[in-house]
């Protein structure tokens, strides 16, 4: 069975600041895909990063990146230079076999 | 390009009574997806449709719920009848590839439930 923890139900940064949102993952497969979405207040889900379990490198896509760290099985988000626009439920998630398996959210709010 | 739509965005219904949530996914997508969440507890994994038939139907919760994508374009989820625990955020989701570990999921809004 998969599991994915995200122990910080909620977490403060200032503005401008960057800010590690924590993600640890169980799985006994080889063979996975890790995501982040982003929830902001009006519901929606939006995609963010996503790591696959061979690649060598940690993905980054513009202020987001990702630590990988397949050893210690985490998957940590890194928010760089943080906005006010970034306050929102962050998820992050685990995908096999064609369905996603999701952490409990951390609420992340960003202070002016 | 129009995203993954939901409709509605919020229902409210009494115990008892049928609720219909449609999904429209994103043209062209081959896989849909029904996700949930119940207040205050993580995102579930419903069910998953590849054009029209049924992939996986292990996270649907009993037979209350009955999920169909004639065509294998949009999807309804219908819940006959709702009880108090079915209150939640159903989120569909779409993708065009079956990569079983990569490859994005586009998410609708979700449609809000609420059975009174």
């Amino acid at each position: 069975a998969q599991k994915i923890t995200q122990t910080q139900p909620g977490m403060f940064v200032q503005e401008k600041e960057a800010v590690t949102l924590d993600c640890t993952y169980d799985t006994s497969d080889p063979s996975y895909g890790l995501f982040w979405y982003k929830q902001p207040s009006s519901g929606e889900m939006i995609f963010l990063i996503y790591q696959g379990s061979y690649d060598q490198q940690n993905a980054t896509e513009g202020r987001y990146s990702l630590n990988f760290q397949k050893a210690r099985k985490s998957a940590n988000l890194v928010i760089s230079a943080s906005q006010l626009g970034d306050s929102a439920m962050y998820f992050c998630a685990m995908r096999r076999v064609g369905q996603l398996t999701f952490g409990s959210g951390t609420q992340l709010t960003v202070l002016p | 390009e129009a995203g993954v739509t939901q409709f509605p965005s919020h229902s409210v219904i009494e115990k008892g009574q049928t609720v219909t949530l449609r999904c429209d996914p994103i043209s062209g997508h081959d896989n849909l997806y029904w996700y949930r969440r119940v207040m205050g507890k993580e995102i579930k994994f419903l069910l998953h449709f590849v054009k029209e038939s049924k992939q996986d139907e292990s996270g649907m919760p009993n037979n209350r719920f009955l999920a169909e994508r004639t065509g294998g374009t949009y999807s309804t989820l219908k819940v006959q009848p709702a009880e108090l625990e079915d209150s939640g955020v159903y989120f569909c989701a779409s993708s065009g590839t079956y990569l079983p570990n990569t490859g994005e999921l586009f998410f609708g809004e979700g449609s809000r439930l609420t059975v009174l």
